[in-house]
């Protein structure tokens, strides 16, 4: 009841396209989702975050949509770019913070 | 420092050895987390600390781990008979103090690599 599962486990988009990663928790009493970045030897930096009482939330090329009947998420990435190659993370908490159960991680390959 | 500083970057043992891994949060960050990453998985959380008491320990694996925070600020992992299974990348985080409840965002060090041979 604790895991969050993430889906897909790796991800090529060309230049331009729509980068789509999904996750999905069981546990109601999550309240707060974010969305972390880790580049290869780096720390993960947190990306977007979104709260159970809005559907969806963006900032500049980045989405998050959130189903909270169907208990899922996701991550949009528009007009990917070859930056945005890294590992993406979901996770989420309960008491807003702190304590993150992560998902699995997803690998972004953008192709120019 | 500016961010979040871990030490050593790698640690490289002998399995039953004993370890020390170092965190310095950001300055004035009141709650300090430790994770561990497995190669190819999600951070798994550890331990938390807020201010210098451990506000949940649930994840520490064993009795093998524990951690301190004595003066609220550096945090220190430690990690007794160390066992191959212990190899991962240990990576701590800082927050500042909840406001009204929510801690948002944690910022990451760049993780110690443990390998245990």
């Amino acid at each position: 009841q604790q895991q969050v599962k993430q889906s897909p486990q790796s991800l090529i988009v060309q230049k331009g396209g729509i980068s789509i990663i999904n996750c999905a928790y069981e546990n109601t009493a999550f309240d707060y989702f974010p969305w972390y970045q880790q580049f290869p030897g780096k720390g993960p930096a947190l990306l977007i975050a979104i709260r159970p009482d809005v559907s969806e939330k963006k900032e500049g090329r980045f989405t998050i949509s959130f189903n909270k009947s169907a208990k899922q998420f996701s991550l949009h990435i528009m007009d990917s770019q070859p930056g945005d190659s890294a590992t993406y993370f979901c996770a989420a908490s309960m008491d807003q913070g702190g304590k993150l159960i992560f998902g699995q991680g997803t690998e972004l390959s953008v192709k120019p | 420092g500016a961010g979040v500083s871990q030490t050593p970057s790698n640690k490289v043992t002998e399995k039953g050895k004993y370890v020390e891994l170092r965190c310095d949060p950001i300055s004035g960050h009141t709650a300090l987390y430790w994770y561990r990453q497995s190669l190819g998985q999600g951070p798994e959380f550890l331990i938390y600390f807020q201010g210098t008491g451990a506000a949940d320990d649930s994840g520490l694996p064993n009795d093998r781990f524990f951690a301190v925070r004595p003066e609220g600020s550096v945090s220190t992992l430690k990690i007794q008979r160390t066992e191959r299974g212990d190899s991962a990348v240990y990576l701590c985080a800082s927050s500042p103090t909840p406001l009204a409840g929510v801690v948002g965002e944690l910022f990451f060090g760049e993780g110690s690599r443990l390998t245990v041979l």
